[in-house]
Order: C-alpha cells, then sequence, then structure tokens
C-alpha cells in the first residue's frame, strides 16, 4: 500500500512570499489532516478534511493560510504572505472515515525555512 | 480544550535499561490515546493505541494501559535496544476521526 505523499520536502523563501504544499493520501482514506510541527514540539493539527469539506479548522490562520480539497482526494495548503514564525514542518495525514481509534497515517512533511 | 503533557528530554538509556516515559492527558468525554514513534530521518508512525479505558496497546515490545483514573497513557518496555533510540510522541484524539492533540515528545537515546 502506497503511503501518504507530500512534495515539496523542503523549501525555503523569504517573509512575505507565498508558498505551496501538496499532499495526495492513501487510496481510500476519506479524511486528511495537514499538521504544522514547530521545532521542539509536536504537530498541531491546522485543519481536517471529511472528503471535500472541512471538518475542523478552528486553528488555521485563516488571514494568511488557505487549504482545499477540491476532489476529496489530495489536497494543497497555502500560506499568504509568510511570516517568520511560519517556519516548520508542515505534515499530511489521513485516515479511514468512522471508526473510533482509526489511526492517522502520516506523510513525510514538507519543512518550510523562512528567512 | 484538550492537551496532553510527556516528560521532557532526552531520556538517555543503557541497552537492556527498562523504559518509562510519563504521559497525561486532559480531554472533554473519552478520548482515545496513542503513541507514534519517529525515528531518524523517518516520518511519523503509529506505535500502539488504546481507545477505552483499561485497554492496553502493545507493539514491538512496547505497552501502554489506558488508565481513566489517573488520565494517564504512560509507555514502557522491559528491555531497550539502541534500534529503539527515536522521538515518541503520546497523543489523543477526541473520538471518530478527530484530529490527534500531541505531547511535545520525548528524544530517547539507548546506548550500547
Amino acid at each position: 500500500e502506497a503511503g501518504v505523499a507530500q512534495s515539496p520536502r523542503y523549501k525555503i523563501i523569504e517573509k512575505r512570499q507565498s508558498v505551496a504544499f501538496w499532499c495526495n493520501p492513501i487510496s481510500g482514506h476519506a479524511t486528511l489532516y495537514w499538521y504544522q510541527q514547530i521545532l521542539g514540539q509536536g504537530p498541531k493539527l491546522l485543519i481536517q478534511f471529511q472528503n471535500n469539506g472541512v471538518v475542523d479548522d478552528s486553528q488555521l490562520p485563516k488571514d494568511r493560510f488557505s487549504a482545499e480539497r477540491l476532489k476529496g482526494v489530495d489536497s494543497t495548503l497555502k500560506i499568504q504572505p509568510a511570516k517568520l514564525e511560519d517556519s516548520a514542518v508542515y505534515l499530511c495525514a489521513s485516515s479511514l472515515e468512522g471508526e473510533r481509534g482509526q489511526p492517522q497515517h502520516f506523510g513525510d512533511g514538507t519543512r518550510l525555512s523562512i528567512l | 480544550g484538550d492537551s496532553v503533557t510527556q516528560m521532557e528530554g532526552p531520556v538517555t538509556l543503557s541497552e537492556e535499561a527498562f523504559l518509562t516515559i510519563n504521559c497525561t492527558y486532559t480531554a472533554t468525554g473519552y478520548p482515545s490515546l496513542f503513541w507514534y514513534v519517529q525515528y531518524p530521518g523517518e516520518g511519523l508512525q503509529l506505535l500502539l493505541k488504546a481507545t477505552k479505558a483499561d485497554d492496553k496497546g502493545s507493539n514491538k515490545g512496547f505497552e501502554a494501559t489506558y488508565r481513566k483514573e489517573t488520565t494517564s497513557f504512560h509507555l514502557e518496555k522491559g528491555s531497550v535496544q539502541v534500534s529503539d533510540s527515536a522521538v515518541y510522541f503520546c497523543a489523543s484524539s477526541g473520538g471518530g476521526a478527530d484530529g490527534l492533540t500531541f505531547g511535545k515528545g520525548t528524544h530517547l537515546i539507548i546506548q550500547p
């Protein structure tokens, strides 16, 4: 079974520029998550999709972050404009829907550095 | 909101030592609990889970028991190996397909 695919692996941009990350979940996984992991901390949920609908975006900084999952499969996360504090690893995860305790499967992440 | 607290690292042990990494949680309701592991240069992987009180999750010699009375999910292993060196994250989930709330992670270093 192919895992969660993310690209790019690394990205370096200057502050105030924009950047986009891409994620392709495991085939058949209806639920998709984006997390932000700042160095030395655990991942923090940014947004959760169920198919192509948003379930939870309460921790997404909506003034600069946006995400979409138009066809209920792959997803993009965008930052515009980027700030220094956005330097982090952005993780995508997916899971099957419904069952309590369903594990999430993580991609390798995109490491973003803001100069 | 929900939160997860785990012991700060790094934790350094000798090979074959006994391991405990403490984890406590605060949550409304009855969350599912997880331990994830991140080996050097790799992504996050599920290590074990428990979905209700008194459940014991186990995998690769690691165990953790869901203790509702102490709101804890401590990770244990009887005899660690150098290959267990990694960062370990405790996490909780409210239920269904909810997002995870993670602890800060514990860096474990096993010396030969």
